[in-house]
Formats: structure tokens, C-alpha cells, sequence
């Protein structure tokens, strides 16, 4: 079955430590996104990428960084620069034209020790 | 700026009553795309329903119907004999036709259904 798989589902970070989300989809998807999400907030895009090898900042990128080296996969890192890591993290990828739905991962629970 | 407004943090429901979910949008496109997401206490999105702007014609997906209304910027959500499982967050989202395929989130509306 096509679908995004997201990794690990629980993750905890040490302060000052780099943690690494995975994100792979086998949808055959051009495009793929980053969101962060926190009670109240809805959804806030973090980075997205409509091509391999290429991606964009969204409304929140400070202390994160992502790459995209294979259509199939968009890993987060969250760095030791993100103050305050704590939130549900959910990746989408879309066709990447005329505006098709996104589908989504299952999500990472991101916490801090 | 594009922004989505959800103005109803909560709401509830009776089973097998009618509920309405509001949503306005602030754009200055013409072209673009309307969507309801539900997402469940498993926290997985689920696409419920998508309107494009271009079509008056309001979109319906089997007990989910829109009444969308471009020139007030309205897309609400109605949900006919609301059903136990229809228990979850639904956000709003807009995608305007030149952005990349960028999604705008509202901050999303809690439905309770009580049995």
C-alpha cells in the first residue's frame, strides 16, 4: 500500500542535542512538507520541497534544517538552535501540482528531557 | 498575507444531528483551492472534502457537504447525522494556485458528538 511513513512515532531530545525526524513516502510524489504542530496553533509549515535537491523555508524554519536527496525521503533535523522543540511534527508530500491534497505521516511526538 | 480563521475552537454535536464548521479566508488570489482535514484522536490528517474556487458548485463527499461563498471568503463545513466517529480536530485549509502547492492551516475546530 502507497503511503508516508514517519519515524520514530516518540522522540526525545537532550538539550543541545541534534535529532533527526525521517519521512519517506512511496507515493511517487513530487513535492514534500514539514509541519510543526501545537495546541492551538493548527499546522505551521516548516519547510517544504517541490523537487529533489531543492526546498524552501516556510513561516517557521529557525533551528531546523532538511534535505532532500532522494524524491522518495525528506528528513527533519532539529537542531540545538530550536529553543522550544516540543511539539507533534507531521510530513505531508502532494503531487506538487494543481493544488492536489496532501497526505500525511502518522506523526512524531518530539519531547524534551 | 494569507491567513484561515476557524472561530469556533469548539463545537459540538448530537448523533445523527446536523453540525456546521466555520472557516473564513483572507486572500487576494483568484485562483485556488479549499480543503477540510479531519484529524482523529490517532492524529493522522484525513482529507474530508476539497473545493476549487473556480467552480460554484459546492462540494459534497457522501455526509461532509461546503457552503462556500467566494465573495465573503466562507467555506464551512457541514456534517449531516453526525456519527460517533466523526469525533476529531478539522482544520480549514487554503492553497492558492501560484504558491508551489503551499497549504494555509486554520488553527482548527474540536468536535465533540454526543451519543
Amino acid at each position: 500500500d502507497g503511503g508516508i511513513t514517519q519515524s520514530p512515532k516518540y522522540l526525545f531530545r537532550k538539550e543541545g542535542q541534534n535529532v533527526t525526524l525521517s519521512c519517506e513516502q512511496n507515493l511517487n510524489h513530487d513535492a514534500m512538507y514539514w509541519y510543526r504542530q501545537d495546541p492551538g496553533q493548527g499546522l505551521r509549515l516548516i519547510y517544504y520541497s517541490q523537487i529533489v535537491n531543492d526546498f524552501q523555508k516556510g513561516d517557521i524554519a529557525e533551528g531546523y534544517s532538511v534535505s532532500r536527496e532522494k524524491k522518495e525521503s525528506f528528513p527533519l533535523t532539529v537542531t540545538s538552535a530550536q529553543k522550544n522543540p516540543t511539539a507533534f511534527y507531521l510530513c505531508a508530500s502532494s503531487m506538487g501540482r494543481g493544488n492536489q491534497p496532501q497526505h500525511f505521516g502518522d506523526g512524531t511526538r518530539l519531547s524534551i528531557l | 498575507a494569507q491567513t484561515v480563521t476557524q472561530s469556533q475552537p469548539e463545537m459540538s454535536v448530537q448523533e445523527a444531528e446536523t453540525v456546521t464548521l466555520s472557516c473564513t479566508y483572507d486572500t487576494s488570489e483568484s485562483d485556488y483551492y479549499l480543503f477540510w482535514y479531519k484529524q482523529p484522536p490517532s492524529r493522522q490528517m484525513i482529507l474530508v472534502i476539497r473545493q476549487e474556487a473556480y467552480k460554484q458548485q459546492n462540494a459534497t463527499e457522501n455526509r461532509f457537504s461546503v457552503n462556500f461563498q467566494k465573495a465573503a471568503k466562507s467555506f464551512s463545513l457541514k456534517i449531516s447525522d453526525s456519527q460517533l466517529g466523526d469525533a476529531a480536530m478539522y482544520f480549514c485549509a487554503y492553497s492558492p494556485i501560484n504558491t508551489g502547492n503551499q497549504f494555509y492551516f486554520g488553527t482548527g475546530t474540536s468536535l465533540t458528538v454526543i451519543p
